[in-house]
């Protein structure tokens, strides 16, 4: 039950784009999404509920596809800062709000 | 400074000994969740409480307990500590449906 994050890993140069996906079995209300640093902790980038409504970043982006179950998150000209794990986390209709959260993508950008 | 603080942020401990992690909420959070991170691993979910309530248990060892206060902060117990219990241990609050997480900096665990 656990979201399908893709790709694993991706390596990219300053200025390239990157999409991650995260791809659920289960009915969605909504997706969130949050960057970790090595060591740190998880930091909220954005959630994008049923019905169309995002909070989050302006300069993150993201699409929901409620009928698929599927979230992507676009990072455009990626910067050295957007290195890190990005973990999406997806909570179901009647789940307490717990969030179920996939294994993660690892982003290195380098100069 | 997330709002949400966790204490303490390092701890050195040995095996079958018991320690106490600390987590204050953001302010008007209702909802605190305690995550364990092993290295370079996910965040497996250990519990969740809502307003000093059990609301959910994720896969929480017997050897750990935890519990909220009416003043809302929360405490995991880790009791007869083993070296696989060494890791970083998150507590998160949110406000509710619509909102994102909060994370603490994290307790670093070591047990030795």
């Amino acid at each position: 039950q656990q979201p399908v994050q893709s790709p694993q890993a991706v390596i990219l140069r300053e200025g390239e784009d990157a999409v991650i996906n995260c791809s659920s079995s289960k009915a969605l209300y909504s997706v969130h999404w949050y960057r970790q640093k090595h060591g740190e902790a998880p930091v909220f980038l954005m959630i994008l509920l049923k019905g169309g409504e995002q909070k989050g970043h302006e300069k993150i982006s993201a699409s929901f596809n409620e009928k698929k179950q599927q979230s992507s998150l676009y990072l455009t000209a990626s910067q050295l800062s957007y290195s890190g794990t990005y973990f999406c986390g997806t909570e179901s209709p009647g789940s307490n709000y717990q969030l179920i959260w996939g294994a993660g993508t690892k982003l290195i950008i380098k100069p | 400074d997330s709002g949400v603080t966790q204490t303490p942020k390092h701890l050195i401990t040995a095996t079958g000994q018991r320690v106490t992690l600390r987590c204050s909420p953001r302010s008007g959070d209702l909802s605190v969740y305690w995550y364990q991170q092993s290295l370079d691993q996910g965040l497996q979910f250990l519990i969740q409480y809502y307003n000093g309530e059990e609301r959910a248990k994720g896969n929480i060892l017997e050897r750990f307990s935890a519990q909220q206060f009416p003043d809302l902060h929360s405490e995991l117990n880790l009791s007869s500590l083993e070296l696989g219990d060494s890791a970083l241990y998150f507590c998160a609050s949110t406000g509710g449906m619509g909102d994102g997480y909060t994370f603490g900096s994290g307790t670093r665990l070591t047990v030795v």
